[in-house]
């Protein structure tokens, strides 16, 4: 089945920890994005990477870091996590930019 | 940019029409639609490319109006199964992919 996967769903964690969110993609995809969704502010990106070692910064990307090393896999990374990173996070892939996007699941994540 | 999206929210009854509209100050190449149900991800609706062409499916269809960078989201007939939050997203000429705010559409029946 063709699909975009996240782990983990949820998590709890504490200021400074750092933390790692998979995302993984079984579409062959060459353009993935990571999202955070807060209340009233809808989705905004946070990298993208149209493929293998070519990422850029969206909107918002202080406070995280990502590496594409394969195709397939696209790790959000946050090194020093405060509680304004508390978010629903969205990781999504597209064959190429511009095209349809396909969502993972979501992360829900709260830092305390 | 984040685009503009109108209304913020919209209550309808079954069978009543809405229409949802997202503007940009930007450029736009192309204009992309979501509907997002509560607890879940995201869902493709539909792409507009820059040349005014219309697309739809079933009874939501929408327009691109790349002069005036502004896009409609038709709802026709609308069903319960349409109630969720409509997000419009922009992409500025190879730059970073923007979602709008969302729109929540309530359907009563």
């Amino acid at each position: 089945e063709a699909q975009v996967t996240q782990n983990p769903r949820y998590l709890i964690t504490v200021t400074g920890k750092k933390l790692t969110v998979t995302c993984s993609q079984n579409m062959n995809h060459e353009y993935m994005s990571w999202y955070r969704q807060d209340p009233g502010l809808g989705l905004r990106q946070i990298y993208y990477s149209m493929n293998v070692e070519v990422t850029d910064k969206g909107d918002v990307p202080e406070g995280y870091k990502v590496s594409r090393k394969e195709k397939r896999n696209f790790p959000l990374i946050l090194e020093s996590p405060s509680p304004n990173q508390t978010s629903l996070y969205f990781c999504a892939s597209s064959l190429v930019n511009q095209e349809t996007q396909y969502f993972g699941p979501g992360t829900r994540l709260l830092v305390l | 940019q984040q685009p503009v999206q109108s209304p913020q929210a919209v209550i309808l009854r079954e069978g009543e029409d809405a229409v949802i509209n997202c503007s940009s100050s930007k450029a736009l190449y192309s204009v992309h639609w979501y509907r997002q149900k509560h607890g879940e991800a995201p869902v493709f609706l539909m792409i507009l490319l820059k040349g005014g062409e219309q697309k739809g499916h079933d009874k939501i269809s929408a327009s691109f109006n790349e002069k005036k960078q502004q896009s409609s989201l038709y709802l026709t007939a609308s069903q319960l199964s349409y109630s969720g939050t409509y997000f419009c997203g922009t992409e500025n000429y190879g730059q970073n992919f923007v979602f709008g705010p969302g729109t929540r559409l309530s359907v009563l029946p």
